[in-house]
């Protein structure tokens, strides 16, 4: 049974570019979510997709974009990159329903964008 | 709304001694409370979690942790260290929702 896949693992961008970041959730799960987990920190909630929409945002700006496909894969896009974009970006994935009752999000194992 | 304070941001034991990472919450509604673990380079691994069932939580690798609600505290307790056991640990909490809330996480180093 495969677990939550991201890719790339790691990509080197310059300010002002755009990155687009891929998650396939785990095998039966239809709930993508993105969290940002900077040097040091713990992970933020970026925001969250179920049936191809958008559910739940953090605090993030604009430039923080994604979108869901119809076999529940997600991609995160970031416009205009600055340097403090640099992170580790984890995909999480849960079954909606079970998720209210338990909570549990199931890790990728992150994609480590650096942004010089 | 929810948060999770982490005390310590590193915690350094011997291999055998007792295991004491501290967590306290902070929830509007009664919260689910969730401990993950990470290794350098990888991403999240679930240890265990407490969603208003038996207070004391049994997860893998022998750790465990007990939901005081007087305390408001969640704390990660293993009786004895392994090496393996050096990673980072994070506590996070939810309101009944899958959105984490995490804290700032403790390094946890486990010397010979």
């Amino acid at each position: 049974d495969a677990g939550v896949t991201q890719s790339p693992t790691h990509l080197i961008k310059t300010r002002g570019q755009q990155v687009t970041l891929r998650c396939s959730p785990k095998s039966g799960h239809d709930t993508v979510s993105w969290y940002q987990q900077a040097l040091g920190q713990g992970p933020q909630f970026i925001f969250q997709y179920y049936e191809e929409e958008e559910r739940q945002r953090g605090n993030f700006p604009d430039r923080f974009s994604g979108h869901q496909f119809p076999n529940y894969s997600s991609e995160l896009n970031v416009n205009a990159l600055l340097l403090g974009d640099s992170a580790l970006y984890l995909c999480a994935s849960s079954l909606a329903g079970l998720a209210k009752m338990s909570g549990e999000l199931f890790f990728g194992e992150g994609s480590r964008l650096t942004v010089l | 709304a929810q948060s999770v304070t982490q005390l310590g941001s590193h915690v350094s034991v011997s291999e055998g001694a007792l295991v004491l990472l501290r967590c306290n919450y902070s929830s509007s509604v009664p919260p689910y409370l969730f401990w993950y673990v990470q290794y350098p380079n990888q991403g999240l691994q679930l240890l265990l979690k407490y969603t208003s069932a038996a207070t004391l939580v049994k997860g893998i690798n022998g750790f465990e942790a007990e939901f005081k609600k007087s305390e408001t505290s969640f704390h990660l307790t293993k009786p004895s260290a392994h090496m393996s056991d050096a990673a980072e640990y994070f506590c996070a909490v939810s309101g009944h929702t899958d959105k984490l809330i995490f804290g700032t996480g403790t390094r946890l180093q486990v010397f010979p």
